[in-house]
């Protein structure tokens, strides 16, 4: 079955600089990647996904970038804000609502 | 539109005893999920339904756990008996056939002493 890796598992850095969340996968068939928010006690959010057929895509301060033949992708976040500080999870699945194989979070603090 | 909803949101109970967990989808939000989230790590899913059938529950210990969707709308999760690495977050999900994106709900962090 699907198997995915995250790194790092903690990640510091100073309100303004840039982050970035690495990701690989080992199911080739997979071909949707969501990345979820989760801040202390509260429920994952969605902040951005991108399906196989894209290579990157963009949201503002967030981008998200997808190799399907070194089947990996990656979260960035620009010019980072106290308040992005929370647990990143990226997920991997098939389409059309199969299951999310999770990774095993990132735990990201922005330094004000 | 309402959020998934999900109750209890707290429960502590001793090792051995039962519990139930309850989930409200979005409204015609075909598929269900419940996800296991031990602490530190990401969730991970037990059982999935389409409409009131089981897609997927390879990952659900059958010996102790139990999920329905009768109507296919609400569900109920329960744990008999609970052990104490039961200790998590049960998060219900919920998604639409036509869209992947998954919402989930605010979990219920369940305690086994």
């Amino acid at each position: 079955g699907e198997n995915v890796e995250q790194h790092p598992s903690t990640l510091s850095v100073q309100e303004g600089d840039s982050a970035v969340i690495k990701c690989t996968y080992s199911d080739s068939a997979s071909n949707y990647f969501p990345w979820y928010k989760q801040e202390l006690g509260k429920r994952p959010q969605l902040i951005i996904d991108i399906r196989s057929n894209v290579g990157e895509k963009k949201d503002q301060r967030i981008a998200v970038t997808l190799n399907k033949t070194a089947k990996h992708f990656s979260l960035h976040i620009t010019e980072t804000q106290p308040e992005d500080s929370a647990v990143y999870f990226c997920a991997a699945s098939l389409e059309y609502g199969n299951k999310l194989v999770f990774g095993a979070g990132t735990i990201l603090r922005v330094k004000s | 539109e309402a959020g998934v909803a999900q109750s209890p949101r707290y429960k502590i109970i001793e090792k051995r005893q039962s519990v139930a967990f309850w989930c409200n989808p979005i409204s015609g939000h075909a598929t269900l999920y419940w996800y296991q989230q031990i602490l530190g790590q990401g969730p991970k899913l037990l059982i999935q339904f389409q409409n009131n059938g089981v897609v997927d529950d390879s990952q659900l210990p059958k010996d102790r756990f139990s999920a329905e969707r009768l109507k296919g709308v609400d569900s109920t999760l329960k744990i008999q008996p609970a052990k104490l690495e039961d200790s998590a977050v049960y998060l219900c999900a919920s998604s639409s056939r036509l869209a992947n994106e998954q919402f989930f709900g605010p979990g219920t962090r369940l305690t086994v002493l």
